[in-house]
């Protein structure tokens, strides 16, 4: 089965890192660009970042350059996005999703991940 | 790049059609065939309704369709079901490279 696997919920403390994950299974990893799309609480979905796992060519929205950071290990078939310390205005869903016809379209998705910043 | 235009809202009766208008600049939408449309439940993933302006999924519904004008593109549903009922989101590839959302509209079936 063609899927991406996310890791679980997580709840962190303001000035805490993070890394999740998204595992893609069933196709050819390194063939399809993988996103990250955030969407806090009540508002509507936003790109963080887009990378390609054949040659980890990464691409960060403007908002979120310097922020974030998205990475992937090949051998394992995982995409990661990272913090080096969160803020309460962190938490959110986040999403991993698979490109098709490069970037243009998104036609999977992982189940998402809930992160919690709060003190 | 700042996020494409779209409205806040919009509603209509089953089986009547709504569109949802998406706004965006020669730099994206008008610069590119490359808009596609995602549904989204609450506490669901996006779903792919429409892809490349106005091409459909296999298993969407022929009631859903894309067209584009310009730097605006649009989404029209026709025949108005309950379960249309969410949140709907453009999206357009960019000249950075990178692919940008919309803001969102929430679709209400009175």
């Amino acid at each position: 089965e063609v899927q991406l696997v996310q890791s679980g919920a997580e709840v962190k403390k303001p000035g805490e890192s993070l890394k999740i994950s998204c595992k893609g299974s069933g196709y050819s990893f390194t063939s399809y660009w993988i996103g990250w799309v955030r969407q806090m609480p009540g508002k509507g979905l936003e790109w963080m970042g887009i990378i390609y796992p054949g040659d980890s060519d990464t691409r960060y929205s403007p908002s979120f350059q310097g922020q974030v950071t998205i990475s992937v290990d090949k051998s394992i078939s995982t995409a990661y996005l990272q913090w080096s310390s969160l803020q309460a205005s962190d938490t959110a869903m986040y999403y991993c999703a698979r490109g098709s016809g490069g970037i243009t379209r998104i036609e999977l998705w992982g189940q998402g991940t809930l992160v919690t910043v709060s003190s | 790049q700042s996020a494409l235009t779209q409205p806040a809202s919009v509603s209509g009766s089953p089986g009547q059609s709504i569109t949802i208008s998406c706004t965006g600049t020669s730099s994206d939408v008008g610069g590119y065939n490359y808009v596609s449309w995602y549904q989204k439940h609450p506490g669901r993933a996006p779903k792919l309704m429409i892809y490349d302006v106005s091409d459909r999924p296999s298993g969407v519904s022929n009631r859903f369709s894309g067209s584009k004008s310009g730097n605006t593109a649009s989404l029209t549903i026709s025949g108005l079901q309950a379960e249309d009922e969410a949140d709907y989101y453009c999206n357009s590839y960019t000249s950075s490279g990178t692919p940008v959302f919309g803001g969102g509209t929430k679709l209400t079936v009175l």
